[in-house]
């Protein structure tokens, strides 16, 4: 079975722009979240999603915006990129509300300069 | 908010020998504490986690404890191997409808052949 996938892996912007990440969770989950993860700490919590319902919101401010679809892929956008936005943005996926164990995809590097 | 800290920051030891990490949180509301190891460059990991109604639990060389009422729970992996050597991330999870996901600092653990 295929892991969490995200895309891009890589990716550059200039301060300003606006950013679209994209995950697909593993065949059969239901609950996507978000996190950022900068160079040296640990991941922080953005967002998290359950049959495309908010369900969970880290600290991070409105520039900051999530969806799920249908199908339960994700989408993580950010506006106004600022120079701190650069980190690895990590997607995790779980089987359901009730189900705690996440699995996490390989991430997106955004670079912001 | 919750808050988790983690110790050491890194963490050397001879191959064979055992290593200790350590995580306190804040929120008594806590009550799902997973362990991430991750290689560098690659996706976090779950390598063993434990519940809020349990007070230790094994697998193999690697084991958690949890002290509910001092709100800390510890990593412990023996006869430690070079491939043990990574990024240790612990987490405190308020889980349930709506999810908080607070991961700690990480600990660099290098086990010396």
């Amino acid at each position: 079975d295929a892991g969490v996938t995200q895309s891009p892996t890589h990716l550059i912007k200039t301060r300003g722009q606006q950013v679209t990440l994209r995950c697909s969770p593993i065949s059969g989950h239901k609950s996507v979240s978000w996190y950022q993860q900068v160079l040296g700490q640990g991941p922080q919590f953005i967002f998290q999603y359950y049959e495309k319902e908010e369900r969970g919101r880290g600290n991070f401010p409105d520039r900051f915006s999530a969806r799920q679809f249908p199908n339960y892929s994700s989408e993580l956008n950010v506006n106004a990129l600022l120079l701190g936005d650069s980190a690895l943005y990590l997607c995790a996926s779980r089987l359901e509300v009730a189900n705690e164990k996440l699995f996490f995809g390989s991430g997106t590097q955004l670079s912001v300069l | 908010g919750e808050n988790v800290e983690q110790h050491p920051s890194t963490l050397s030891v001879q191959e064979g020998d055992s290593a200790v990490i350590k995580c306190t949180y804040s929120d008594s509301a806590s009550n799902y504490f997973p362990w991430y190891k991750q290689e560098l460059g690659k996706r976090p990991q779950l390598i063993i986690d434990i519940r809020s109604n349990v007070g230790e639990k094994k697998d193999q060389r690697i084991a958690v404890t949890l002290n509910k009422t001092a709100k800390h729970f510890s990593l412990h992996i023996t006869e430690t191997q070079p491939e043990d050597s990574a990024v240790y991330f612990c987490a405190a999870i308020i889980s349930g409808g709506y999810q908080k996901v607070t991961f700690g600092t990480g600990t660099k653990l290098q086990v010396i052949p």
